[in-house]
């Protein structure tokens, strides 16, 4: 099972601040996503990054993908509190069906 | 559209109880099922996985066992609740393509007490 490391564990803000969370691992992933949580609920997929290098954006959410395809980030621009929510990576191995996930990262946006 | 269903949302069992959680996919065939368990505010822990009718692999040697008797049913089961089987359970599907993405249940709240 590869092992993947999000940074910070929780990240409390002010609205309207940025911020960046990291996901790391010293395994290759044949593709990684990233999802939002929100207490309760199901994680819910927020993009899937496929190519080293790769950097996708999703209103004022970018995400970028390692060259290596070994580690992520996620960085929120203007934050605001509906971003508040548990940011989870998961990286898919390259030989299987399964994804492995990081432990997660709490965000809190404060008004 | 795909669409995932998990049930019941909450239950309270007492300990030495059987346990069953179902998890059906509408709006896709032959997918990949998976049974997640999260503790508090953290990762999901993968329990089982499916790729197809009666194939169940498992992760965690434990408590609990799976079911695929139809290509989009999953069951979740077990014969004898412990304490340390509460928990937040979530059920996935994917298509098994290059990238693949996994889309998850509402999930359901096991107290056992």
């Amino acid at each position: 099972t590869q092992l993947l490391e999000q940074s910070p564990q929780f990240l409390s803000i002010q609205e309207g601040e940025n911020l960046t969370v990291y996901c790391n691992s010293s395994s290759v992933f044949s593709s990684l996503q990233w999802y939002r949580q929100e207490p309760g609920e199901g994680p819910v997929l927020l993009v899937t990054v496929v190519t080293g290098g790769e950097v996708k954006k999703l209103k004022r959410l970018t995400f970028q993908f390692g060259d290596a395809r070994k580690d992520s980030s996620l960085h929120i621009t203007a934050a605001q509190p509906g971003d508040t929510g548990l940011y989870l990576c998961a990286g898919e191995g390259r030989d299987d069906y399964k994804l492995s996930f990081g432990a997660g990262t709490t965000v809190t946006v404060r008004a | 559209s795909q669409t995932i269903h998990q049930w019941p949302a909450t239950l309270v069992q007492p300990v030495g109880s059987p346990l069953s959680l179902e998890c059906t996919v509408e709006g896709t065939s032959n997918p990949n099922l998976y049974w997640y368990r999260q503790a508090a505010g953290r990762g999901l822990q993968l329990l089982f996985y499916s790729v197809g009718i009666g194939q169940i692999s498992s992760e965690v040697p434990q408590n609990l066992s799976a079911s695929r008797p139809q290509d989009r049913q999953f069951i979740l089961s077990s014969k004898k609740l412990l304490l340390s089987d509460s928990g937040f359970y979530l059920c996935a599907w994917s298509d098994g393509g290059t990238a693949d993405t996994q889309y998850f249940g509402p999930g359901t709240r096991l107290t056992v007490l």
